[in-house]
């Protein structure tokens, strides 16, 4: 069965690096996109990236453009999001996604999320 | 980038029907009608219940039920269960490729 598991989460000081790793298992990770996506505590869900499977396709949210950074290994099925520059309102559970996407008036959209691992948190304080 | 919002609570009785709005304030996101929806329980990952505005995976329960007008989509939950209490959030994808989600809906069985 499809399996994600995010590690790399913990306590970091503003401005501070920390770098998230997701190990998929249960398919063929190099057919598909992944996306990562976060919740602040107590607040909703907000994307942060995708990546295609080839990795010719990166995508960001507004907020981490210039300090974050996806990446994949196919070889070892594994996705990574670098963290730079990191903020108090970085702060949130991370969870490493599988998208399904579709093709959709000639664009190749994002249709559903199937697959979610079960998160790793990252704290951003002094 | 999108903007996608919910009410932030509902309610109802066990047995009821509640409709969860998520309406897409950012024109681009509506031309590509691809919403879906997805549960959260308290400490625990999401789970998808309505893709494509209106399918449903399999294993989800035919008590929910999507759809969508103009720049609103709705999820509609019948016969509401003590179960059916969690977050829930709407998310498309906008022509700006980037993903959306909803404020979320939480949503309380009385």
């Amino acid at each position: 069965q499809v399996q994600l598991v995010e590690s790399g989460g913990g306590l970091v000081e503003p401005g501070g690096s920390l770098r998230l790793s997701c190990a998929a298992s249960g398919f063929t990770f190099s057919d598909y996109y992944m996306i990562w996506i976060r919740q602040a505590p107590g607040k909703g869900l907000e994307w942060v990236s995708y990546i295609s499977s080839s990795g010719g396709d990166i995508s960001y949210v507004d907020s981490v453009k210039g300090r974050f950074t996806i990446s994949r290994d196919n070889a070892k099925n594994s996705l990574s999001l670098q963290m730079n520059s990191l903020r108090a309102e970085d702060t949130a559970m991370y969870y490493c996604a599988r998208p399904l996407m579709i093709t959709f008036r000639g664009n190749i959209v994002i249709s559903e999320i199937d697959f979610w691992g079960q998160g790793t948190v990252v704290t951003v304080s002094s | 980038q999108s903007a996608l919002t919910q009410p932030a609570s509902v309610s109802g009785s066990p047995g009821q029907s509640i409709t969860i709005s998520c309406t897409e304030t950012n024109s681009d996101v509506g031309s590509y009608h691809l919403v879906s929806w997805y549960r959260q329980y308290p400490g625990e990952a999401p789970k998808l219940i309505i893709y494509e505005v209106a399918k449903r995976p399999s294993g989800v329960s035919d008590r929910f039920s999507g759809s969508k007008s103009g720049n609103t989509a709705s999820l509609t939950i019948s016969g509401l269960q003590a179960e059916d209490e969690a977050d829930y959030y709407c998310c498309s994808f906008a022509s700006s490729r980037t993903l959306g989600f909803g404020t979320g809906t939480k949503v309380t069985v009385l």
